[in-house]
């Protein structure tokens, strides 16, 4: 079955670049996603990338896609306090339902 | 303004005491969804429903009930909670088969003792 791995800490300085990378099983996945869950709240879509796209970029956050290696990474630039949250990486269920499976989630821990 | 809601969001309660937890959403979304979190295991999927009147298990369906008789509602009903149910739950709720977004209720912190 699918299986979605990914680091369960990452600490870095303010302003300085977040990396946050998840390792994928299925290939077929026409979607990966990245949810981020702040402190006593749900989790929010944060972005998503498209199987055939390489790389994405909304303002500080950069999705990087690697297929042959089922590997995804989230890039934040300029990291702030405001981005302390646990991240996950998500793909759909290959038997669809809209099922989703998660990582295990990355706490990223921002400090000045 | 579009959401989903759950409650209570936080649930104190005893081993064998029936309970409901209850989610809505009002976006008319055909899909919703329970989860639950636990540390270091991510989000896991507990029952699903893809309309009215259709439900099915996900992948730890164990111990918990649901139902659909209404598109915005989807309950959560535990009939003998046990302290392996404590966890954090989230009910999710999607636009239909394909669509790429969940949307997320805030979480129900049950702790059973």
């Amino acid at each position: 079955g699918e299986d979605v791995e990914q680091s369960l800490f990452l600490s870095v300085r303010e302003g300085d670049s977040s990396v946050i990378n998840c390792t994928y099983t299925d290939s077929s996945s026409t979607y990966l996603y990245w949810y981020k869950q702040e402190p006593g709240a749900g989790l929010q879509l944060l972005t998503y990338i498209f199987s055939n796209m390489d790389m994405k970029q909304d303002q500080r956050l950069t999705v990087l896609l690697n297929k042959k290696d089922k590997h995804l990474s989230l890039r934040i630039a300029d990291t702030q306090t405001g981005d302390s949250a646990i991240y996950f990486c998500a793909e759909p269920f290959s038997g669809g339902y809209n099922k989703l499976i998660f990582g295990a989630g990355t706490r990223l821990a921002v400090h000045p | 303004e579009a959401q989903v809601t759950q409650n209570p969001r936080y649930l104190i309660t005893v081993t064998g005491k029936k309970l409901t937890v209850t989610c809505s959403q009002n976006m008319n979304h055909e899909y919703m969804s329970w989860y639950r979190q636990d540390p270091g295991l991510g989000l896991r999927q507990i029952y699903y429903s893809m309309n009215v009147e259709v439900t099915d298990k996900g992948d730890v369906p164990e111990g918990y009930k649901v139902s659909r008789k209404e598109k915005r509602n989807f309950p959560l009903i535990l009939e003998s909670p046990s302290p392996n149910q404590t966890s954090l739950y989230f009910c999710a709720s999607a636009a239909g088969q394909g669509a790429y977004e969940q949307y997320f209720g805030p979480g129900t912190r049950l702790t059973v003792t």
